[in-house]
């Protein structure tokens, strides 16, 4: 079946500790998005990328990075530098042609231990 | 700037009852825009868009949005509401021509038995 996997559901971050939230797509997809939903905020984008080997920093890029080394791949990494991390993040992507449908994968919960 | 508000966090209705979920965008051009539901712990799923045309646009699992440009105002209804439409809709518009989407904060919808 043809979709959006992210992985781990759960993940665990330490105090000074980088983090990496994995999201890979079969569906053929050029575009690819990156969303952090905290409680009562919507989804906000962090990074996106809309053909590999560029991306873009969305609204909150401070404290994340990406690369986009291969099409279906578009991995997050949380580093130290995000003092607040803990929150849920999404992951999606589009043919990238005009305005057509983002997919969503399933998210990851990040919490700080 | 573009923005999106769904001015109801919270709305509670009976199951077979109709339904209108609000969203009010801010936006110099024709939007391009959207409704995604989300249950919990889950990632989104479309329900519809409007890009043109018609203004009444039909999605899916019987819901309807009419886009208002008068009124800024594009309202999702369903005339019969099931306990499984229990979730977390969003409403968001399309950014610019990068494909980003701004999201409104979410309005989270309870159905009684």
């Amino acid at each position: 079946d043809g979709g959006i996997t992210q992985s781990p559901k759960y993940l665990f971050r330490k105090e000074g500790q980088n983090v990496t939230l994995s999201c890979e797509q079969n569906l053929n997809h050029d575009a690819m998005y990156w969303y952090r939903q905290d409680p009562g905020q919507g989804l906000r984008l962090i990074y996106y990328s809309q053909i590999v080997n560029d991306f873009q920093k969305g609204d909150i890029a401070e404290g994340y990075s990406v690369s986009r080394e291969k099409k279906e791949s578009f991995p997050l990494t949380v580093t130290s530098a995000q003092k607040n991390p803990t929150a849920f993040y999404l992951c999606a992507s589009s043919t990238g042609q005009g305005w057509e449908t983002q997919y969503f994968g399933p998210g990851t919960r990040l919490l700080v231990l | 700037a573009q923005s999106v508000t769904q001015p109801d966090i919270h709305i509670t209705v009976s199951e077979g009852a109709s339904l209108e979920l609000r969203c009010n965008y801010s936006y110099g051009a024709t939007p391009y825009l959207f409704w995604y539901v989300q249950s919990p712990g889950q990632g989104l799923q479309l329900l519809l868009k409007y890009f043109s045309g018609d203004t009444l646009v039909q999605g899916i699992k019987g819901f309807e949005a009419e886009f208002k440009r008068s009124q800024s105002s594009f309202n999702l209804r369903k005339p019969s509401v099931h306990w499984s439409d229990a979730a977390e809709y969003f409403c968001a518009v399309g950014s610019g021509n990068t494909g980003k989407l701004i999201f409104g904060q979410g309005t989270t919808l309870q159905v009684k038995p």
